[in-house]
Parts: C-alpha cells; sequence; structure tokens
C-alpha cells in the first residue's frame, strides 16, 4: 500500500541555517503530496503542496519539488527562524478512489536563536 | 472565516463520565473529520463526515460516537473511556465532499481520561 517515509528528528539548528527535511514516497499512479507543519499547542496547518510531478511548492520561505523519477518530496528553506521550531509531517494522497491522506511519522524541528 | 473552532480546548474526565467534544466551522465546507494525535505523532483518521453523513469510520470503539447536526456543526460524543484515551483530538474541514486536497484543522482538545 501507499507510505510516506521521513527523516527522523529532533533536528535542531540554528537560527538562519539551511533546513532539509527529507520525505519519500511510495504508492501506486499519481498522487499528491503535501507538507503540514504542527507549532506547538496548535493543530495542523498545510504548510504546501504539490499535485503532479515537477511541481514546486512554496510558502513562508518553504518549498518542496515533487520528484518522480526519485518518489521524493523534501522540504527546504534557506534560512530557518526560531519561529519554524515546530513539527513538520509530510502527507501523500493517493489518486484511488479512497482518499485518505498517508502520514510520515513527523519531524521535530527546534530552532536555537 | 477560515477557522474551525474547536470547544473544549483542554478537558479532563474519569472513565464513567459522559462528555462531547465540539467543533464548529463557517468556511462552507461539507466534508468533517475527526482525527486522535498521541504527542509528536501523526494523526489518526477516526470518522468522516461528507454532506452530513458519516462517510468513514476507522473501526473507532463504540465508546466514541459522532454527531453532525448540521454542515457546520461535529461533535464527537464521549461515554466510558480508557486512560489510553488520552489525546488531542483534532477537527478538520475541506471543502470537497472527499476532498483532502487541503484540510483546516482546529487547535485541537487536549483530553485527559483518569
Amino acid at each position: 500500500g501507499d507510505s510516506v517515509t521521513q527523516m527522523e528528528g529532533p533536528v535542531t539548528l540554528s537560527e538562519e541555517a539551511f533546513l532539509t527535511i527529507n520525505c519519500t514516497y511510495t504508492a501506486t499512479g499519481y498522487p499528491s503530496l503535501f507538507w503540514y507543519v504542527q507549532y506547538p499547542g496548535e493543530g495542523l496547518q498545510l504548510l504546501l503542496k504539490a499535485t503532479k510531478a515537477d511541481d514546486k511548492g512554496s510558502n513562508k520561505g518553504f518549498e518542496a519539488t515533487y520528484r518522480k523519477e526519485t518518489t521524493s518530496f523534501h522540504l527546504e528553506k534557506g534560512s530557518v527562524q526560531v519561529s519554524d521550531s515546530a513539527v513538520y509531517f509530510c502527507a501523500l494522497l493517493g489518486a484511488g478512489n479512497n482518499r485518505k491522506l498517508i502520514w510520515g511519522l513527523g519531524t521535530s524541528l527546534a530552532v536555537n536563536p | 472565516d477560515t477557522e474551525v473552532t474547536q470547544t473544549p480546548k483542554h478537558l479532563v474526565m474519569g472513565m464513567t463520565n459522559k462528555k462531547s467534544l465540539k467543533c464548529e466551522q463557517h468556511m462552507g465546507h461539507r466534508a468533517m473529520y475527526w482525527y486522535k494525535q498521541k504527542a509528536k505523532k501523526p494523526p489518526e483518521l477516526m470518522f468522516v463526515y461528507s454532506y452530513e453523513k458519516l462517510s468513514i469510520n476507522e473501526s473507532v470503539p463504540s465508546r466514541f460516537s459522532p454527531e453532525c447536526p448540521n454542515s457546520s456543526l461535529l461533535n464527537l460524543h464521549l461515554h466510558a473511556l480508557q486512560p489510553e484515551d488520552s489525546a488531542l483530538y483534532l477537527c478538520a474541514s475541506a471543502q470537497e465532499g472527499w476532498g483532502y486536497e487541503k484540510l483546516f484543522f482546529g487547535s485541537g482538545t487536549q483530553l485527559s481520561v483518569l
């Protein structure tokens, strides 16, 4: 079945450092891919998405490119801030009839001043 | 208004209590969801309502009983819970009947079962 694999955390960075959180997937067909973020004490928010190969999602300085050849959707940001400290979830929406989000395990990011 | 509002934010209940969680959205979304989330884990889907009808029940124990009185409201009735049911309960909504394309989440109810 469909699955999502995320790099394990926690990830600890200094402010202004470069961030990469790896996400790879297994799916039949052409899934849609998402990054959700959960700030402390809050629900999840959609950060960005891509619905077809080579699409780049971007928001708040974060980017991720849908790479079908490597089945990846890595999250990147050039210069992180303390306010980016959160848990990041990669997710997949299959192309089949059971349109159920498949979640990665999440990666906790802590950014120090 | 792009918010999903959940009440209460925190709830402590005993194993014999009956309580309800409430969720409200005014975005005109016709799909509403209940998720359960343990700390720093991904959310687990519990129920999905599409056009006010229950469309998905992920084999959730009957001590959890969902209700969708209208297209803006979603309740989760709790009865005879177990300590392992302690978790963050998240409500979400989406624009399409089956649309998971963009979920809008509430801030959740942090539930503790004693």
